[in-house]
């Protein structure tokens, strides 16, 4: 496989469980995001690893709780969710430069019950 | 601060041309992407520009003008295919380097 891979693609999850989502880059790419990605919203930025380090946590609240193992893989793993949680969740990576543009992953649509 | 525009809705006819327009207040800037997004599909990477001027891919050209925080995205002999979501994202060193993103622009093409 190439590219930017994400499971589940689809997850229905109620608000008492505790989910994983798993996203894997076959690039070489050092820095590794999570984005949300709500209707009419644009584009948020949750979570930035470079080197399996994380550099940037924008505000997330902590039931979401992100983990980066190697620079291949990333994880997001969540619990106690709320509906408003409902959205879709990309996984992206990059060499980590200024100029390298976002590998996509195809996203994890994910329903909060 | 960090505030990016462009157009919710466009349309436009197989064949023509459209310019979607993206306007930006971001410190740190080092450049500005265009991504296309297919429904239920992942954004895919189109262009990018740091320089001012106009950058030409085919039937696609982007143009960035860094004194007035503008960049457009220029889509030509429009086909059915390219109805789409269209997203601008500019690159920031406010922290690390991260890339911000407008709420992109719908995209309808009509036979």
């Amino acid at each position: 496989e190439t590219g930017v891979t994400q499971t589940p693609r689809h997850l229905v999850m109620g608000m008492t469980n505790k989910k994983s989502l798993k996203c894997e880059q076959h690039l070489g790419h050092n820095a590794m995001y999570w984005y949300k990605q709500s209707a009419k919203k644009p584009l948020e930025l949750m979570f930035v690893y470079s080197l399996e380090e994380r550099v940037e946590n924008n505000s997330v609240p902590s039931r979401f709780s992100p983990e980066c193992p190697n620079s291949s893989h990333l994880f997001l793993h969540l619990h106690t969710l709320q509906p408003e949680d409902s959205a879709l969740y990309l996984c992206a990576s990059s060499r980590g430069r200024y100029n390298s543009p976002l590998h996509f992953g195809n996203g994890t649509r994910l329903t909060v019950t | 601060g960090q505030n990016i525009d462009q157009p919710t809705e466009m349309t436009a006819t197989e064949g023509a041309i459209v310019q979607i327009n993206c306007t930006y207040q971001t410190s740190g800037f080092n450049g500005l992407f265009w991504y296309q997004q297919h429904a239920g599909e992942a954004p895919t990477f189109l262009s990018y520009n740091v320089l001012d001027g106009l950058e030409e891919k085919g039937r696609f050209s982007s143009f960035l003008s860094r004194s007035k925080g503008y960049s457009y995205l220029l889509l030509k002999e429009l086909q059915m295919k390219d109805s789409a979501s269209y997203l601008c994202a500019d690159s920031t060193t406010s922290g690390t380097y991260k890339y911000i993103f407008g709420t992109g622009t719908r995209l309808k093409v009509l036979a």
